[in-house]
């Protein structure tokens, strides 16, 4: 079946550098983006960026541009997010997910479908 | 950057009821709207995509409707499992997903 494992919880502190995994499994990994999401503790779901597995192209959210990088890796079918200058407003649980795209008629709809089991990343002097 | 805004933010109902959720996007998205169910401690999980195709698995008392700016996800018969938080997304112009509303017992 389609999976996405992410690698486990992280405590950094404000300054340092953070860098997620996400592997997948169950599919064609070059077919598929993949988008990062963050959830703040009691917050709702921010998206952070997608990266083409086929190309590695990229975009990222405004609000976060200079400070992430997202990479792949085809050889592991592994998706990475790094994120750097972290500040405790970081402190979230940081998801992947296959972003599906399906086009027909001359237009195109993309989907987050499955995601990852999430890694919590605590900032924390 | 399009603002997605649903309401309500948190409801109450019994198993049984039949639930409706609003989401309003900032300009018009077309029918660029997914639909999504989360759990405490667990992953959002794709519940309806393109604003009214269900998901493969997902029960068939989930649909969901709309286009342009206007939208809705609407549960036929509350079933225990289905109290969690529900978010909408908008998949025209990259992400972005609304501030979630929070679906609880009565």
């Amino acid at each position: 079946q389609v999976q996405l494992v992410q690698s486990g919880a992280e405590v950094k502190k404000p300054g340092a550098s953070v860098k997620v995994s996400c592997k997948a499994s169950g599919y064609t990994f070059t077919s598929y983006g993949i988008s990062w999401v963050r959830q703040a503790p009691g917050q709702g779901l921010e998206w952070m960026g997608w990266i083409s597995a086929y190309n590695g192209n990229t975009n990222y959210a405004q609000k976060l541009q200079g400070r992430v990088t997202m990479t792949t890796d085809t050889s592991t079918s592994t998706a990475y997010m790094e994120l750097r200058s972290l500040r405790s407003d970081d402190t979230a649980v940081y998801y992947c997910a296959r972003d599906e795209r399906y086009c027909s008629g001359g237009s195109c709809q993309n989907w987050f479908d499955p995601w990852g089991q999430g890694t919590l990343v605590t900032v924390s002097s | 950057d399009i603002q997605m805004t649903q309401s309500p933010s948190s409801l109450s109902a019994s198993v049984g009821d039949r639930v409706t959720i609003t989401c309003r996007a900032s300009q018009s998205i077309s029918s660029y709207l997914n639909w999504y169910q989360q759990k405490p401690g667990k992953a959002p999980k794709l519940l309806i995509y393109a604003a009214s195709s269900l998901q493969s698995g997902v029960p068939s008392r989930f649909s969901g409707s709309g286009s342009g700016t206007d939208f809705t996800l609407t549960i036929s018969s509350l079933q225990p499992e289905d109290f969690a938080t529900y978010y909408c997304q908008q998949s025209y112009t990259m992400y972005t997903f609304g501030q979630g509303t929070k679906l609880e017992i009565k």
